[in-house]
């Protein structure tokens, strides 16, 4: 069964410091990878989209990186804010067919909270 | 932020009554999806739309209906709402359904069924 898992469940670190989250996937084939951050109470919000042949893509003070050899996604977040703290999920997207995105696999998320 | 509403944002509701939500877009966007997000779990596809009165069932559609008659709006329908649909309901819309389309989601509907 194709599956997307994530660690860890959950992080605590100080405002201003880096941290790492991972996600091991064993979709195969796949088509592209994701990374959505959830503010508590809204709904996910797109920060990442990288395709098989991507290692890696930034946005702002957030990368992600891909490795489809090992199946492994991270993403590092730099000089963490107080506004980081939220769930952060990674989907991973089988070759589409059908014509829709109706076969995203979701991970259950890392928590990760920020503290001052 | 996309220009997704759902409604209503909380609805407490006794099981075995009928409960509707509705997703709005001013986006003109083509695809629509309903998740759910429970405890534990990643969000999961209930139903799907790729146009005007075009729909496919998802990973949990049972005990689930949509419908689509305008590009604008997609209805989520519980026909008779159960303790197990307790959750939190998420709207999302896509453009296109390449690989670098994302998608977009609403600020989901809280629901309780007692």
């Amino acid at each position: 069964k194709n599956q997307v898992e994530q660690s860890p469940q959950s992080l605590i670190i100080l405002e201003g410091k880096n941290c790492t989250l991972q996600c091991n996937y064993t979709v195969s084939p796949f088509s592209n990878l994701r990374w959505y951050k959830q503010d508590t109470g809204r709904g996910p919000v797109s920060l990442t989209i990288m395709t098989f042949s991507e290692n890696t893509k930034s946005n702002g003070r957030y990368t992600a990186t891909l490795d489809a050899d090992t199946k492994q996604s991270s993403l590092h977040i730099t000089a963490s804010q107080l506004s980081d703290s939220a769930s952060y999920i990674c989907v991973v997207s089988p070759p589409n067919y059908g014509g829709s995105q109706g076969n995203l696999i979701f991970g259950k998320g890392t928590k990760l909270s920020v503290k001052p | 932020d996309a220009g997704i509403t759902q409604s209503p944002r909380h609805k407490v509701t006794e099981t075995g009554t009928p409960v509707t939500l509705r997703c709005h877009q001013t986006e003109n966007h083509r695809y629509m999806y309903w998740y759910r997000q429970d405890p534990g779990h990643g969000l999961r596809l209930i139903h799907y739309s790729y146009g005007v009165k075009d729909t496919d069932k998802g990973e949990v559609s049972d005990g689930y209906s949509v419908s689509r008659s305008k590009t604008e709006d997609f209805l989520l329908t519980l026909e008779s709402a159960t303790s197990s649909q307790t959750s939190v309901y998420f709207c999302a819309i896509s453009e296109s359904v390449t690989a670098n389309s994302p998608l977009h989601f609403g600020n989901g509907t809280r629901l309780t069924v007692t």
